[in-house]
């Protein structure tokens, strides 16, 4: 039984592309999160939600657009795609969106940008 | 601004004990997390320390001070399956991590 599960766990695309990852948690949840990992392996938060409601946008360039169905489900669309998105994509959740709340994360989605 | 600082690799043999260390510079602070990425693996949680003082579980203990903006990762008894990646973060509201640039542990026989 997964908890956070993402699909899909590889994405390769030729640049000007647009994708979709998708995100599902059955945690039951309320808050969700997408983070971008470089090719450093470090960490970045790009969007959270909070029963299905953005809370947090953290000047992602607007190709990147979240959408969260219901609030199991968070999916991130990405338009235009650019060498720079080459990435990790991780989608977390957690009970609420406290500071001392555990975040669960999915297994990650491994986009390459051609 | 917010940063946070760790050296960016230690090695240990099986059976030591290391420590990781992390400080910070914030802008309002709740308390400091730790989590763990094996290669190619997810992020998973470790610890959180919210007040000063030593947190123990297991082989694992989270160290916090608040006053020097300072916090640690202690591991003992290291097996070779600690070999990851450790990560210190800080948590906001609205559940926002931000996360130091990461230590890569790697532990020899």
């Amino acid at each position: 039984d997964t908890a956070v599960s993402q699909t899909p766990k590889y994405l390769v695309t030729q640049m000007g592309n647009d994708k979709s990852i998708k995100c599902e948690q059955n945690l039951g949840h309320d808050t969700m999160y997408w983070y971008k990992q470089d090719s450093k392996k470090f960490l970045k938060i790009m969007f959270s939600y909070n029963n299905k409601e953005l809370i947090i946008n953290e000047t992602v360039p607007n190709r990147f657009s979240p959408k969260s169905p219901d609030k199991a489900h968070l999916n991130l669309h990405i338009n235009s795609l650019e060498l720079g998105d080459s990435a990790v994509y991780f989608c977390a959740s957690s009970h609420g969106g406290r500071a001392a709340d555990t975040q669960y994360f999915g297994p990650g989605t491994r986009l390459t940008v051609l | 601004g917010q940063s946070l600082e760790q050296p960016s690799e230690v090695t240990a043999v099986e059976g030591a004990i290391v420590q990781i260390n992390c400080t910070y510079q914030t802008s309002g602070f709740y308390g400091l997390s730790w989590y763990q990425q094996h290669d190619g693996g997810a992020p998973t949680f470790l610890s959180y320390n919210a007040l000063d003082g030593l947190e123990e579980t297991g082989r694992f203990s989270s160290f916090l001070s608040r006053s020097d903006s300072y916090g640690y990762l202690l591991l003992q008894e290291l097996q070779m399956k600690d070999s990851a990646s450790y990560f210190c973060a800080v948590p906001y509201q609205g559940g926002k991590l931000i996360f130091g640039q990461g230590t890569e542990l790697s532990v020899k026989p």
